[in-house]
């Protein structure tokens, strides 16, 4: 079964780091670009970041550009997303998501979301 | 970059068909067919529905249909049922290469 399970979520204070995982099972993890799509409590979703198959390119949301990195170990079928300097505006359920097309470079369409970690930033 | 225009909400009953719209501009719906709607229920996932414009994932039912003209794209739900009730979202690429989404259209069935 093709699976995505995130986590690393929490509670932290504004300006502080945190740093969230998505652990993927089920297909060929390398082969697919990942992304990262959040949804702030009642709100609509947004894209947060995505990177290719290889983690050889990235692609961030003016939001979160140069606060987040979002990278991958192919060799553990795993997905990660370094957020700093956070903001009350990032409290948001963070989800990753696998991209739709079987190919290196970023779709954005995505076929498999994992459950989602919540992130709440607050002091 | 701003968000996609969608309705609010859109209501409808059981049989009806809806049409839910987005709307964006030149450098995002208008500009390319990398449109999507994602259907999401409360504390759930989203769902993929419709990419590239009008194109169904394997398992969609065809009773939802995609279409764009200019820099608007829809979503048609035919033959509405109880289990369609839930919040639906667009989203695009952008000539900027981000991907931007709707706000999100709450649908009633009725």
């Amino acid at each position: 079964e093709v699976q995505l399970l995130e986590s690393g979520g929490g509670l932290v204070q504004p300006g502080g780091s945190l740093r969230l995982s998505c652990a993927a099972s089920g297909f060929i993890f390398s082969s697919y670009a990942m992304t990262w799509v959040r949804q702030a409590p009642g709100k609509g979703l947004e894209w947060v970041s995505s990177i290719s198959g290889s983690g050889d390119k990235t692609d961030y949301a003016d939001a979160v550009k140069g606060r987040i990195i979002m990278s991958r170990d192919n060799s553990k079928n795993t997905l990660h997303l370094q957020m700093n300097s956070l903001r009350a505006e990032d409290t948001a359920v963070y989800y990753c998501a696998k991209d739709f097309w079987l190919r290196d470079e970023p779709s954005r369409f995505f076929d498999i979301w994992g459950q989602g970690t919540m992130v709440t930033v607050s002091s | 970059q701003s968000a996609l225009t969608q309705p609010a909400s859109v209501s409808g009953s059981p049989g009806q068909s809806i049409t839910i719209s987005c709307t964006g501009t030149s450098s995002d719906i208008g500009g390319y067919n990398y449109v999507s709607w994602y259907q999401q229920y409360p504390g759930k996932a989203p769902k993929l529905m419709i990419y590239d414009v009008s194109s169904r994932p394997s398992g969609v039912s065809n009773r939802f249909s995609g279409s764009k003209s200019g820099n608007t794209a829809s979503l048609t739900i035919s033959g509405l049922q109880a289990e369609d009730e839930a919040d639906y979202y667009c989203g695009s690429s952008t000539s900027t290469s981000a991907l931007i989404f709707g706000g999100g259209t709450k649908l009633t069935v009725l």
